[in-house]
C-alpha cells in the first residue's frame, strides 16, 4: 500500500492567497483526519470524517478554513486567505473505523504564508 | 480541562542506557491511550494503543504501560536508530484525541 499520500510536500504563498491541500487516504478506510502541528502548539486536530462525513470541526480555527470529502479517497484543506500565522505543517490521518483506532499519517505538508 | 503533558521535553541517552518516558493525563473519561513516534521532516507512525488500566504492550526495545492517571514508555537498551519524537496521545469519551507536546530521544553510540 501507498500509504497516506498528501500534496503538495511544501507551498509558499503570500499573504490573502487561497491555499489548497490535499489528501488521499489509505484504501478501505473510513475515517480522515486534517492535523496541524506547530513548535508552540504541538499537533492538533482540525477535523474529523468518517464515511465522507465531517463529525468533528471543533478544531478548525476560523471560517477561513474549510474541510471537504467529496468521496471515499479525496480530501481538501483550503485555507481562504491565507495568514502568516497559519505557517505550520499541516497532516492528513486515515483509519480503518473510527476515532478509537490507530490513525496512519501522511508525510505532511509545510505551508509557508508571507 | 482536557490535558496531556509529557516528560522530559527532551532526553539524551547512551547507546544501551535504558530509561522511560511519561505521559501524564486529566481527561473526562479516557478511551484510549496512543504512542506515536515522529522522525523529523515526517509524519507520526503509530507505535501502541492501551485502553485500561494495567494494560502492557511490547514491540523490539518498547514496552508502553498504563494506570489511571499516566502512560509510560519504557526503551530497554536503546540503539541511535531509536531516536526521535515520541508522541502521546489520548481519546476523551467525546472522542476528541489530543496529543502531547512530545518527549524528544536522542540516543548516541
Amino acid at each position: 500500500d501507498a500509504g497516506v499520500i498528501q500534496s503538495p510536500r511544501h507551498e509558499v504563498t503570500e499573504m490573502g492567497q487561497e491555499v489548497t491541500l490535499r489528501c488521499k487516504p489509505i484504501s478501505g478506510h473510513n475515517s480522515l483526519f486534517w492535523y496541524r502541528q506547530t513548535m508552540m502548539r504541538g499537533l492538533e486536530l482540525l477535523i474529523y470524517f468518517n464515511n465522507n462525513v465531517p463529525i468533528d470541526d471543533s478544531g478548525m480555527p476560523e471560517d477561513r478554513f474549510s474541510a471537504k470529502m467529496p468521496n471515499a479517497s479525496f480530501s481538501t484543506l483550503k485555507i481562504q486567505p491565507s495568514e502568516p500565522r497559519d505557517s505550520a505543517v499541516y497532516f492528513c490521518a486515515s483509519s480503518y473505523g473510527d476515532s478509537r483506532f490507530e490513525q496512519y499519517f501522511g508525510p505532511g505538508t509545510r505551508l509557508t504564508v508571507t | 480541562e482536557d490535558q496531556v503533558t509529557q516528560s522530559p521535553e527532551a532526553l539524551r541517552l547512551q547507546e544501551g542506557e535504558s530509561s522511560s518516558l511519561n505521559c501524564s493525563y486529566t481527561v473526562s473519561g479516557l478511551r484510549g491511550l496512543f504512542w506515536y513516534r515522529q522522525d523529523p521532516g515526517k509524519g507520526p507512525e503509530f507505535l501502541f494503543t492501551l485502553y485500561s488500566a494495567g494494560e502492557e504492550k511490547e514491540k523490539e526495545r518498547l514496552k508502553a504501560t498504563l494506570t489511571k492517571k499516566e502512560s509510560f514508555l519504557h526503551i530497554t537498551a536503546p540503539k541511535p536508530e531509536d531516536s526521535a519524537t515520541y508522541l502521546c496521545a489520548v481519546q476523551t469519551q467525546g472522542g476528541k484525541l489530543i496529543f502531547g507536546q512530545g518527549t524528544e530521544l536522542s540516543v548516541k553510540p
